[in-house]
């Protein structure tokens, strides 16, 4: 079966500071990536999604940045946080086809400060 | 562009209650409709799906209708436990074999009281 891991669970940083959150699947080839964020009680942002390696699409222009070196391994950066970037953010993926439904990770919490 | 819309409460309901929760969507062509919770602290899970018209999703207890008549995919629950307290967002693709992300509603916050 398919598992989507991501760390770390929780991070607090300081302004001004890199980042770099990582998310990986077992179980699954080719399959979809995407970068999720959650702000504080409201819905969810779709920030990056990529279909194959090396494929970034970015949906909201910011400080933060996509890479997908393997198949299989998607990470979110940032060389300099902001203020804003805090916030619950949650990797997720899904087979590589139209329709299919998105399977989450745990999420990291990051907090900015 | 595609849109979801859903109730954001706090919906609070006493145990083995009836749940409905709302979800309207606009969306051109033939998106796939979903439903996802989300237990505090936790990330989110898939928990049901319908991809044509008139499909009817179901997990755990939870069901929900994709009526296209009405654009709606309104989740429901016969009598709900304490355990059921979550958020639920309503979701729909409509990748047309892109890979586009889901599109969420804002999500609703569910309380039951025992």
């Amino acid at each position: 079966s398919q598992t989507i891991h991501q760390w770390p669970a929780t991070l607090v940083q300081p302004v001004g500071s890199p980042l770099s959150l990582e998310c990986t699947v077992e179980g699954t080839s080719n399959p979809n990536l995407y970068w999720y964020r959650q702000a504080a009680g409201r819905g969810l942002q779709l920030l990056f999604y990529s279909v194959g390696i090396g494929q970034i699409s970015s949906e909201v222009p910011q400080n933060l940045s996509a890479s997908r070196p393997q198949d299989r391994q998607f990470i979110l950066s940032s060389k300099k946080l902001l203020l804003s970037d805090s916030g619950f953010y949650l990797c997720a993926w899904s087979l590589g086809i139209s329709n299919q439904p998105q399977h989450f990770g745990d999420g990291t919490r990051l907090s900015i400060l | 562009g595609d849109s979801v819309t859903q109730m954001e409460g706090p919906v609070t309901l006493s145990e083995e209650a009836f749940l409905t929760i709302n979800c309207t969507y606009t969306a051109t062509g033939y998106p796939s409709l979903f439903w996802y919770v989300q237990y505090p602290g936790e990330g989110l899970q898939l928990l049901l799906k319908a991809t044509k018209a008139d499909d009817k999703g179901s997990n755990k207890g939870f069901e929900a209708t994709y009526r296209k008549e009405t654009t709606s995919f309104h989740l429901e629950k016969g009598s709900v436990q304490v355990s059921d307290s979550a958020v639920y967002f309503c979701a729909l693709t409509n990748s047309g074999g892109g890979a586009d992300g889901l599109t969420f509603g804002k999500g609703t916050h569910l309380i039951i009281q025992p």
